[in-house]
């Protein structure tokens, strides 16, 4: 089966455009995840989506906004990009939410952003 | 709140030699997961190992061995006989709000990069 995938894998924009960042889940997962990763310092949570519906926001402004598919793909968007939003943003996909017992949390390749 | 410190930011070993890996980690709940995730250049965090606040029984998995002790909110992971191959940066991190119900997210440590020398 594949794995968490996202697109696309490298972008540049420049301050003020807008972008929208791709992941499908692997194939079975209904919990799909968004961590923004900058350079040298850990991932942060951004969003979670169990069953199309937004279960967790971390505190990130509202210029960021995702949505969760029928088939549970996920689109991450940012508006109005800033120098700081140039980051890996990372998809995580899992059966059902939350970091329970045999449910193990799955990761994408990410997406790397550069705003310039 | 929680929060995950990983103090060593970079460690440079000989092949073969052991390396341990610190992690420290703070939370309020008393039910939550520990994990490590490993990445290499490529970007993507492989999974290596859960742990439940639970279960402080020591792991080991081929190379790979796990501490973790409660007392000390530490959960170390060591390396044995390491290989060029386990170059990558670690990421610990951590998972709460399981006993309400809400554990949503993994707060990560900020990695330590580890490079193994031939």
């Amino acid at each position: 089966d594949a794995g968490v995938t996202q697109s696309p894998t490298h972008l540049i924009k420049t301050r003020g455009q807008q972008v929208t960042l791709r992941c499908s889940p692997i194939s079975g997962h209904k919990s799909v995840s968004w961590y923004q990763q900058v350079l040298g310092q850990g991932p942060q949570f951004i969003f979670q989506y169990y069953e199309k519906e937004e279960r967790g926001r971390g505190n990130f402004p509202d210029r960021f906004s995702a949505r969760q598919f029928p088939n549970y793909s996920s689109e991450l968007n940012v508006n109005a990009l800033l120098l700081g939003d140039s980051a890996l943003y990372l998809c995580a996909s899992s059966r059902i939410q939350g970091a329970r017992s045999g449910n193990t949390i799955y990761f994408g390749e990410g997406s790397w952003l550069t705003v310039v | 709140a929680q929060k995950v410190t990983q103090a060593q930011t970079e460690i440079s070993v000989v092949e073969k030699e052991d390396v341990t890996l610190d992690c420290v980690y703070e939370t309020r709940d008393t039910t939550y997961y520990l994990f490590w995730y490993k990445q290499p250049p490529s970007g993507e965090l492989v999974f290596l190992i859960r742990r439940n606040s639970f279960d402080e029984q020591n792991e080991i998995s081929g190379r790979y061995s796990w501490n973790f002790q409660k007392s000390t909110s530490s959960f170390n992971f060591t390396i044995t006989a390491s290989q060029v191959v386990d170059s990558a940066v670690y990421f610990c991190a951590l998972s709460e709000g399981i006993s309400s119900g809400s554990a949503r997210q993994l707060t990560f440590g900020s990695g330590t990069q580890l490079t193994v020398l031939p």
